[in-house]
Protein backbone atom coordinates (compact mmCIF):
# COMPACT_ATOMS: atom_id res chain seq x y z
CA UNK A 1 0.00 0.00 0.00
CA UNK A 2 1.20 3.27 -0.65
CA UNK A 3 0.07 4.67 2.34
CA UNK A 4 -1.82 7.90 3.02
CA UNK A 5 -1.17 10.63 -0.54
CA UNK A 6 -1.20 14.32 0.20
CA UNK A 7 -1.23 16.78 -2.31
CA UNK A 8 0.47 19.21 -2.95
CA UNK A 9 3.65 18.74 -0.57
CA UNK A 10 3.99 22.51 -0.95
CA UNK A 11 1.56 25.48 -1.57
CA UNK A 12 2.41 29.26 -1.76
CA UNK A 13 -0.40 31.00 -2.45
CA UNK A 14 -1.34 34.92 -2.12
CA UNK A 15 -3.70 36.16 0.72
CA UNK A 16 -7.32 36.01 -0.56
CA UNK A 17 -6.57 33.05 -2.68
CA UNK A 18 -8.84 29.76 -3.02
CA UNK A 19 -6.21 26.88 -1.23
CA UNK A 20 -7.20 23.02 -1.84
CA UNK A 21 -5.61 20.77 -0.57
CA UNK A 22 -6.26 16.62 -0.63
CA UNK A 23 -5.77 13.39 1.01
CA UNK A 24 -5.85 9.81 -0.19
CA UNK A 25 -6.42 7.84 2.52
CA UNK A 26 -5.45 3.74 2.66
CA UNK A 27 -7.70 1.67 0.43
CA UNK A 28 -10.15 -0.12 3.95
CA UNK A 29 -9.76 2.55 6.37
CA UNK A 30 -12.94 4.16 7.12
CA UNK A 31 -11.62 7.29 9.57
CA UNK A 32 -10.08 10.30 7.91
CA UNK A 33 -8.43 13.42 9.73
CA UNK A 34 -7.08 16.41 8.99
CA UNK A 35 -4.80 17.98 10.94
CA UNK A 36 -2.82 21.53 11.08
CA UNK A 37 0.75 21.86 12.89
CA UNK A 38 2.25 25.27 13.85
CA UNK A 39 5.05 26.14 15.95
CA UNK A 40 2.94 28.13 18.27
CA UNK A 41 -0.11 25.64 18.72
CA UNK A 42 1.30 22.12 18.28
CA UNK A 43 -0.27 19.32 16.28
CA UNK A 44 -4.51 20.37 15.79
CA UNK A 45 -7.10 18.04 14.89
CA UNK A 46 -9.62 20.15 12.43
CA UNK A 47 -11.96 17.91 11.30
CA UNK A 48 -12.62 14.21 11.07
CA UNK A 49 -14.69 11.43 8.88
CA UNK A 50 -16.02 7.53 9.61
CA UNK A 51 -17.72 6.19 6.37
CA UNK A 52 -17.31 9.49 4.24
CA UNK A 53 -19.51 11.05 6.69
CA UNK A 54 -18.38 14.58 8.90
CA UNK A 55 -18.15 13.33 12.56
CA UNK A 56 -16.77 16.55 14.45
CA UNK A 57 -15.51 19.77 12.65
CA UNK A 58 -15.60 21.63 16.06
CA UNK A 59 -11.44 21.88 15.78
CA UNK A 60 -12.11 23.82 12.09
CA UNK A 61 -11.15 27.26 12.86
CA UNK A 62 -13.86 29.25 11.28
CA UNK A 63 -16.46 28.93 8.25
CA UNK A 64 -13.28 29.87 5.68
CA UNK A 65 -12.25 26.53 6.22
CA UNK A 66 -14.39 23.84 4.99
CA UNK A 67 -13.55 20.05 4.27
CA UNK A 68 -15.95 16.99 1.74
CA UNK A 69 -14.86 13.75 1.58
CA UNK A 70 -17.09 12.42 -1.49
CA UNK A 71 -16.16 8.82 -1.47
CA UNK A 72 -13.77 6.38 0.55
CA UNK A 73 -10.46 7.45 -1.25
CA UNK A 74 -11.06 11.59 -1.53
CA UNK A 75 -10.66 14.21 0.98
CA UNK A 76 -10.26 17.59 0.39
CA UNK A 77 -10.10 20.46 3.17
CA UNK A 78 -10.36 24.16 1.05
CA UNK A 79 -9.33 27.47 2.58
CA UNK A 80 -11.19 30.26 1.10
CA UNK A 81 -10.23 33.40 1.46
CA UNK A 82 -7.35 31.93 2.64
CA UNK A 83 -4.95 34.28 4.92
CA UNK A 84 -1.46 34.38 6.17
CA UNK A 85 -2.43 32.89 9.52
CA UNK A 86 -3.48 30.11 7.90
CA UNK A 87 0.16 29.07 7.26
CA UNK A 88 0.58 25.97 8.46
CA UNK A 89 1.41 22.02 7.89
CA UNK A 90 -1.56 20.41 7.28
CA UNK A 91 -1.75 16.67 7.66
CA UNK A 92 -4.42 13.77 6.06
CA UNK A 93 -4.58 10.47 8.66
CA UNK A 94 -6.15 7.48 7.96
CA UNK A 95 -7.44 4.77 10.90
CA UNK A 96 -9.65 1.72 10.90
CA UNK A 97 -11.99 2.23 14.07
CA UNK A 98 -12.34 -1.48 15.03
CA UNK A 99 -10.39 -3.03 17.29
CA UNK A 100 -7.73 -2.07 19.76
CA UNK A 101 -4.16 -0.81 19.64
CA UNK A 102 -5.14 0.81 15.98
CA UNK A 103 -3.05 3.91 15.40
CA UNK A 104 -3.29 6.27 12.60
CA UNK A 105 -1.50 6.06 9.67
CA UNK A 106 -0.31 10.06 8.41
CA UNK A 107 0.28 11.43 5.34
CA UNK A 108 3.74 13.34 4.56
CA UNK A 109 1.31 16.56 4.94
CA UNK A 110 1.00 20.17 2.93
CA UNK A 111 3.39 22.75 3.66
CA UNK A 112 0.76 25.83 3.04
CA UNK A 113 2.54 29.49 3.00
CA UNK A 114 0.24 32.38 2.55
CA UNK A 115 1.90 35.75 1.66
CA UNK B 1 -11.97 13.48 29.66
CA UNK B 2 -8.65 11.82 28.21
CA UNK B 3 -5.07 13.78 28.26
CA UNK B 4 -1.14 12.86 27.81
CA UNK B 5 0.95 14.69 29.24
CA UNK B 6 4.83 14.60 27.98
CA UNK B 7 8.06 16.26 29.09
CA UNK B 8 8.69 19.59 27.53
CA UNK B 9 11.42 20.02 25.05
CA UNK B 10 13.74 20.26 23.83
CA UNK B 11 15.89 17.61 24.61
CA UNK B 12 19.55 17.66 23.53
CA UNK B 13 21.84 14.91 24.57
CA UNK B 14 25.57 13.49 22.68
CA UNK B 15 25.11 10.48 20.61
CA UNK B 16 25.23 7.02 22.33
CA UNK B 17 23.63 8.76 25.58
CA UNK B 18 20.68 6.92 27.28
CA UNK B 19 17.32 8.71 26.31
CA UNK B 20 14.33 9.03 28.29
CA UNK B 21 11.16 11.04 27.43
CA UNK B 22 8.61 10.93 29.86
CA UNK B 23 4.79 10.61 29.31
CA UNK B 24 2.11 9.97 31.99
CA UNK B 25 -1.89 9.97 30.60
CA UNK B 26 -5.39 10.03 32.50
CA UNK B 27 -7.99 8.11 30.79
CA UNK B 28 -11.79 7.11 31.28
CA UNK B 29 -11.56 3.55 30.64
CA UNK B 30 -8.71 1.16 29.53
CA UNK B 31 -6.32 2.79 26.62
CA UNK B 32 -3.82 1.83 24.13
CA UNK B 33 -0.65 3.17 24.18
CA UNK B 34 1.33 4.73 21.28
CA UNK B 35 4.67 6.32 20.34
CA UNK B 36 4.69 8.75 17.00
CA UNK B 37 7.85 10.21 15.87
CA UNK B 38 8.08 12.81 13.35
CA UNK B 39 11.14 13.54 11.38
CA UNK B 40 12.16 17.01 9.91
CA UNK B 41 9.51 17.47 6.77
CA UNK B 42 7.90 14.67 7.34
CA UNK B 43 4.58 13.87 8.69
CA UNK B 44 3.65 11.34 12.14
CA UNK B 45 5.15 7.52 11.93
CA UNK B 46 3.98 4.98 14.68
CA UNK B 47 7.37 4.26 16.83
CA UNK B 48 5.89 1.64 18.95
CA UNK B 49 2.75 0.54 20.79
CA UNK B 50 1.00 -1.38 23.61
CA UNK B 51 -2.48 -2.44 24.34
CA UNK B 52 -2.65 -3.63 27.55
CA UNK B 53 -0.83 -3.05 31.12
CA UNK B 54 3.13 -4.33 31.53
CA UNK B 55 3.17 -4.86 27.49
CA UNK B 56 6.39 -3.49 26.37
CA UNK B 57 6.52 -1.68 22.82
CA UNK B 58 9.78 -2.25 21.26
CA UNK B 59 11.21 -0.60 17.78
CA UNK B 60 14.32 0.51 16.45
CA UNK B 61 16.54 0.16 19.71
CA UNK B 62 13.56 2.54 21.18
CA UNK B 63 11.43 1.07 24.20
CA UNK B 64 7.89 1.68 26.25
CA UNK B 65 6.17 -0.58 28.66
CA UNK B 66 2.77 0.28 29.77
CA UNK B 67 2.68 1.03 33.42
CA UNK B 68 -1.18 1.14 34.65
CA UNK B 69 -0.03 1.63 37.97
CA UNK B 70 1.83 5.18 37.67
CA UNK B 71 -0.71 6.03 34.44
CA UNK B 72 2.90 5.90 32.46
CA UNK B 73 4.01 5.26 28.93
CA UNK B 74 8.11 6.19 29.64
CA UNK B 75 10.09 5.65 25.82
CA UNK B 76 13.37 5.06 26.20
CA UNK B 77 16.56 4.12 24.25
CA UNK B 78 20.03 2.85 25.26
CA UNK B 79 21.81 4.61 22.76
CA UNK B 80 20.70 7.21 20.92
CA UNK B 81 21.85 8.44 17.40
CA UNK B 82 22.40 11.58 15.24
CA UNK B 83 19.37 9.92 13.11
CA UNK B 84 16.99 9.86 15.91
CA UNK B 85 16.95 13.61 15.99
CA UNK B 86 12.89 14.07 16.23
CA UNK B 87 9.35 15.05 17.41
CA UNK B 88 8.40 12.35 19.86
CA UNK B 89 4.55 12.37 20.30
CA UNK B 90 2.99 10.04 23.18
CA UNK B 91 -0.52 9.40 22.54
CA UNK B 92 -3.52 7.24 23.51
CA UNK B 93 -7.02 6.05 22.23
CA UNK B 94 -9.79 4.05 23.94
CA UNK B 95 -12.25 1.48 21.79
CA UNK B 96 -15.22 3.25 23.96
CA UNK B 97 -14.45 6.23 22.46
CA UNK B 98 -13.87 5.40 18.44
CA UNK B 99 -10.80 4.66 18.78
CA UNK B 100 -9.54 8.31 18.65
CA UNK B 101 -6.19 9.20 19.21
CA UNK B 102 -5.47 11.94 21.81
CA UNK B 103 -2.10 13.78 21.66
CA UNK B 104 1.06 14.88 24.20
CA UNK B 105 2.08 18.07 23.05
CA UNK B 106 5.45 16.33 21.77
CA UNK B 107 9.09 16.12 22.78
CA UNK B 108 12.14 17.42 20.46
CA UNK B 109 14.78 15.51 20.67
CA UNK B 110 18.31 16.84 18.98
CA UNK B 111 21.47 14.48 19.70
CA UNK B 112 24.12 16.29 18.77
CA UNK B 113 27.71 13.84 17.39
Amino acid sequence: DAGVIQSPRHEVTEMGQEVTLRCKPISGHDYLFWYRQTMMRGLELLIYFNNNVPIDDSGMPEDRFSAKMPNASFSTLKIQPSEPRDSAVYFCASSTGTGRGYGYTFGSGTRLTVV
Amino acid sequence: GNSVTQMEGPVTLSEEAFLTINCTYTATGYPSLFWYVQYPGEGLQLLLKATKADDKGSNKGFEATYRKETTSFHLEKGSVQVSDSAVYFCALSEKNAGNMLTFGGGTRLMVKP
